[in-house]
Order: C-alpha cells, then sequence, then structure tokens
C-alpha cells in the first residue's frame, strides 16, 4: 500500500542544536502535513504545506514542500526541551478505494522520535 | 474555538466485551476521522464520516464500526473486544470539503486484558 518513509528514526541532540527530519513517498503527494505528538496525547499540526516547492515556517520550525512533489522537509533551529516528542509527516492517501474515493484519509510516515539533552 | 474532545480518556476492558468511544469535533467541522495507533502499526486509518455518512473505511474488520450524528459528534464501536484492540484511538475533524489539514483530540487509551 502507499506509504511513507520517515527518516531518521530517532535523534538524540544536545539543547541548541538544529534538528532536520524527512519523509520520502514513491508516489506523488498534493499536501504534506508535519505533525508533532507528546507521549498519551494526540498529535497536533505544527505546519501545512500546499505548493510544490513551498517553504513555510511557524516560529522555530521550517518545512518545505520538495520540488518532486515526493518528498518534505522538517527543521527546527536552536532546539529546547520542549521540542522532545514524536514528530510524523502525513499526506492525504491519492490511492483510491473500492468505492473510489480517499476521503478523510491521512498516510501518516512511521515518526522521528526526538530527545533533547538539556 | 475549543478543539477536538474524545471521551472516555482512558478504558479498561475484557476480552469479548465491546466498547464505544465518543468524538466531538471542532465547532464548524463536519467531517470526522479516526484512527488507531499501535507501536508496532503506527497511525491506520479507520473510518471517515461527513454529515452522518461513512465516505471512506479502512482494511479493519467489521467488529469496528461508527456513526455521526446531526450535530457531527462522532462515535466508535468495537464489538467482542480482542487483545490486539488495544491501543490509542484517536478522532480527527476537518471540514471536509477539499481541505486536508486534520485536528486530533487527546485520544482513549484501550487496554483489553
Amino acid at each position: 500500500g502507499q506509504q511513507l518513509n520517515q527518516s531518521p528514526q530517532s535523534m538524540f541532540i544536545q539543547e541548541g542544536e538544529d534538528v532536520s527530519m524527512n519523509c520520502t513517498s514513491s508516489s506523488i503527494f498534493n499536501t504534506w502535513l508535519w505533525y508533532k505528538q507528546d507521549p498519551g496525547e494526540g498529535p497536533v499540526l505544527l505546519i501545512a504545506l500546499y505548493k510544490a516547492g513551498e517553504l513555510t515556517s511557524n516560529g522555530r520550525l521550517t518545512a518545505q514542500f520538495g520540488i518532486t512533489r515526493k518528498d518534505s522537509f522538517l527543521n527546527i533551529s536552536a532546539s529546547i526541551p520542549r521540542d522532545v516528542g514524536i514528530y510524523f509527516c502525513a499526506g492525504p492517501a491519492t490511492l483510491l478505494n473500492a468505492g473510489g474515493t480517499s476521503y478523510g484519509k491521512l498516510t501518516f510516515g512511521q515518526g522521528t522520535i526526538l530527545t533533547v539533552h538539556p | 474555538k475549543a478543539g477536538v474532545t474524545q471521551t472516555p480518556r482512558y478504558l479498561i476492558k475484557t476480552r469479548g466485551q465491546q466498547v464505544t468511544l465518543s468524538c466531538s469535533p471542532i465547532s464548524g467541522h463536519r467531517s470526522v476521522s479516526w484512527y488507531q495507533q499501535t507501536p508496532g502499526q503506527g497511525l491506520q486509518f479507520l473510518f471517515e464520516y461527513f454529515s452522518e455518512t461513512q465516505r471512506n473505511k479502512g482494511n479493519f474488520p467489521g467488529r469496528f464500526s461508527g456513526r455521526q450524528f446531526s450535530n457531527s459528534r462522532s462515535e466508535m464501536n468495537v464489538s467482542t473486544l480482542e487483545l490486539g484492540d488495544s491501543a490509542l484511538y484517536l478522532c480527527a475533524s476537518s471540514s471536509g470539503t477539499g481541505v486536508d489539514e486534520q485536528y486530533f483530540g487527546p485520544g482513549t487509551r484501550l487496554t483489553v486484558t
């Protein structure tokens, strides 16, 4: 089935360092979404990207929609302990179900576990 | 604007029982999607409801069902619980009209013993 490959799987960094993670797909996506999930909570939407080549920032977070539309990148600058969590990329399913729809279905990457040492 | 709410937050059930989980979307949103999250499988799509109609369904057995009410609140039901149904169940709310952004609730942690 449709998959998003997210890397790295985990990162251990020192407070103040910059972080980069990426997500790739074998098929084209029209939207890329980046979420952060804290333990025991639901994912929180960080950034949404809708156009190939688009670069969007949200505070210390910057995400880019790859030109090929098959990848996306998330950067976090000057990390702080509160950045700890799992980061997911996601996109709307482009493979249609038997009824010919993909309504309401997001496909998620496996997640990047970020640990920040003070 | 209030966010997505889910009740209950935690549930412990016994194998063979059934369970009903509830989700209230963001005011004005008409689409509710449900996901199952487990360490091994990640986030997997269960189904989506829009204006009381199921528009999409994932690859889960028929023991998993849902419905949506006229106020857009949604419930999902799992019958004949199995140990493997232990998971975090998340609902996500969106406008449902061409916008892909989904906003998640805090989830319901279901443990089946």
